[in-house]
């Protein structure tokens, strides 16, 4: 069984500032992991992957993730921030199909 | 319509009721998701179901049916529900469980409220 951990459950930023968020993973297995948005009163949208190969992984809306195995982590990041990127983020990890998520961390950009 | 819907988006039901979720994919997937989205908590995985067989149960209370006639559409009966099952409950599907995407594509969900 796979677990996730985000660290920050609340993260202000102010607009054009960088933002880094937190996610550690525990497993026996290799895994898939993911960053998931949710914008208020929406579903969860996919940011990125990872699959395998690189350990760097670029999403979506200028969002970067890196892959540490040594370190079992996959920290996200965008060097600037917008205030459309207010929402809560999610990260995942799974190595079949069923995907477990960490408690989530709110995003909430200030200008 | 496009990608996963949930009708309705929002329900307010008593204790006594029972009502019905609905999921809608339009995706081709073969494999369907329902989740409970508590505030501050993980999103709990309930049922899964690929090909319309269900292959998880995740000790989902009986007062939670599901029901997948075909693999675009999934169900969820509820029927007296008690007020800690208010929640975001979330549809998902993905293309082929035993695949090597395992992307999830989720709906906007459904608020419930039981009072």
């Amino acid at each position: 069984a796979q677990s996730v951990t985000q660290l920050d459950s609340q993260v202000p930023v102010f607009e054009e500032a960088p933002v880094e968020l937190r996610c550690n993973y525990s497993s026996s297995v290799s895994v898939y992991l993911f960053w998931y948005v949710q914008y208020p009163n929406q579903g969860l949208q996919l940011l990125l992957k990872y699959l395998s190969g690189s350990t760097l992984v670029k999403g979506i809306n200028g969002f970067e993730a890196e892959f540490n195995k040594s370190q079992t982590s996959f920290h996200l990041r965008k060097p600037s921030v917008h205030i459309s990127d207010t929402a809560e983020y999610f990260c995942a990890v799974t190595n079949d199909y069923k995907l477990s998520f960490g408690a989530g961390t709110t995003v909430t950009v200030r200008a | 319509e496009t990608g996963v819907t949930q009708t309705p988006r929002h329900l307010v039901m008593g204790m006594t009721n029972k009502k019905s979720l609905k999921c809608e994919q339009h995706l081709g997937h073969n494999a369907m998701y329902w989740y409970k989205q508590s505030a501050k908590k993980p999103l709990e995985l309930m049922f899964v179901y690929n090909f319309k067989e269900q292959t998880e149960n995740n000790s989902v209370p009986s007062r939670f049916s599901p029901e997948c006639p075909n693999s675009s559409h999934l169900f969820l009966h509820l029927h007296t529900l008690q007020p800690e099952d208010s929640a975001l409950y979330l549809c998902a599907s993905s293309q082929d469980p035993s695949g090597t995407q395992h992307e999830q594509f989720f709906g906007p969900g459904t608020r419930l409220t039981v009072l």
